[in-house]
């Protein structure tokens, strides 16, 4: 079955700087790559997702990036807020089936 | 989402006791997904189901049950076999229609043994 793998486990920025969470995956089937946020103790809220037909999708200060070939993608935020603080989960899946989670990237954003 | 209503919010388990954790969903979504997230852990996957009365074991179906007799219900029972439950447990819909579509969750259930 699919492993997905995340990279750094915490991650600790000042308030403007950007971030960048990387993911890796081992089925070259997978062609869905959503990106979800959690808050403390509440429900993983999906904030962007890439479809393998494409590299790269932006909105506003969130951006993903795919690079089928290496079975990368990685989530960018820019010009951080206190309020993004939280932990951030990769996925990938084919067809919606089976969908695996990476182990989470806690942010944490410095005032 | 206030599509997908998971209850009880907290559930206690007494020893030798299986507990059934109820989810529901008004989306008229197809698939749905039952998580199990450990402390600082990310979300693996126990059961899921694409369609009504056929489910599909996930990573980490020991020690659970499902039923899937419903489209809108998906019930989780955690037997006395799985001697670990203490977890947060989060339940999630899809549509399908031959497209990917992002999951929804529900609010979880936190399982702790008594």
């Amino acid at each position: 079955g699919e492993n997905v793998e995340q990279h750094p486990s915490t991650l600790s920025v000042q308030e403007g700087d950007s971030a960048v969470i990387k993911c890796t995956y081992s089925d070259s089937a997978s062609n869905y790559f959503p990106w979800y946020k959690q808050e403390l103790g509440k429900r993983p809220q999906l904030i962007i997702d890439i479809r393998s037909n494409v590299g790269e999708k932006k909105d506003q200060r969130i951006a993903v990036t795919l690079n089928k070939t290496a079975k990368h993608f990685s989530l960018h935020i820019t010009e951080t807020q206190p309020e993004d603080s939280a932990v951030y989960f990769c996925a990938a899946s084919i067809w919606n089936n089976d969908m695996r989670f990476g182990a989470g990237t806690r942010l944490t954003v410095k005032p | 989402d206030g599509g997908i209503t998971q209850s009880p919010k907290y559930l206690f388990r007494k020893e030798g006791q299986n507990v059934t954790l109820s989810c529901e969903q008004n989306l008229n979504h197809d698939a749905m997904y039952w998580y199990r997230q450990d402390p600082g852990q990310g979300l693996r996957l126990i059961y899921y189901s694409q369609i009504v009365n056929d489910f599909q074991k996930g990573d980490i179906a020991e020690g659970y049950s499902v039923s899937r007799e419903k489209k809108e219900s998906f019930p989780l029972t955690v037997t006395s076999a799985q001697k670990n439950p203490t977890a947060f447990y989060l339940c999630a819909s899809t549509g399908t229609g031959g497209s990917n579509q992002p999951q929804h969750f529900g609010d979880g259930t936190r399982l702790s043994i008594l």
